[in-house]
């Protein structure tokens, strides 16, 4: 089974900064996908970068960018420029490919950790 | 654009009352639909899928149920509520690109649900 571990429960960094949240992740699956959702004290689930473990790019989506290291089953995900509206709760997930032997799409999370940006 | 809705927000029942949430997505058709829950300071924990229209598959065995009456819709329901199934209830919608390809999966705003 698929496990993700966020090691860091709670971070703070001074808005402009940068900040980097670190993941890894136990599979023996050779193709799977990385995902970084953010979940603001709204409480929604909000996707904010996605890897495919295939790709050696690392993703980027404007500030936001990962490190992904598939030897060591790493996935960090880089804050630059932090801003305010960036506090929330930061989840690693980890999804396998959906197969036709009724694999679902079944994201596996981590336990979440607390970023606040103060100003 | 696609938008996925949940009601009810915010529900507070007492212990072995039932339960039903209601999910629909708008803008896509044949979604795979999702229910997590996550419990309080804890990551996500999926209940339950569908790949079609009375297509249910779960992955927990609890006193929950799900219910995809039509394309777009998914239903959370229990007979009895226990305490233990208090928590914030997310659906979640994904299409399936192609046979190798597995879509991302977004995810509505969410109920919160007490059992007093």
């Amino acid at each position: 089974a698929q496990t993700v571990t966020q090691s860091q429960p709670e971070m703070s960094v001074q808005e402009a900064e940068t900040v980097t949240l670190s993941c890894t992740y136990d599979t023996s699956e050779s193709n799977y996908y990385l995902f970084w959702y953010k979940q603001p004290p709204s409480r929604q689930m909000i996707l904010v970068i996605r890897q495919e473990a295939y790709k050696q790019q690392n993703a980027t989506e404007n500030r936001f960018s990962v490190n992904f290291q598939k030897a060591a089953k790493s996935f960090s995900l880089k804050i630059s420029d932090s801003q305010l509206g960036d506090t929330a709760m930061y989840f690693c997930a980890f999804m396998k490919p959906w197969n036709s032997q009724g694999g679902s799409e079944k994201l596996v999370f981590g336990k979440g950790m607390k970023l606040t940006v103060n100003p | 654009s696609q938008t996925i809705h949940q009601w009810p927000a915010t529900l507070v029942q007492p212990v072995g009352s039932p339960l039903s949430l209601e999910c629909t997505v708008e803008g896509t058709s044949n979604p795979n639909l999702y229910w997590y829950r996550q419990a309080a300071g804890r990551g996500l924990q999926l209940l339950f899928y569908s790949v079609g229209i009375g297509q249910i598959s779960s992955e927990v065995p609890q006193n929950l149920s799900a219910s995809r009456p039509q394309d777009r819709q998914f239903i959370l329901s229990s007979k009895k509520l226990l305490l233990s199934d208090s928590g914030f209830y997310l659906c979640a919608w994904s299409v399936l690109r192609s046979m190798n390809s597995t879509d991302t999966q977004y995810f509505g705003p969410g109920t919160r649900l007490t059992v007093l």
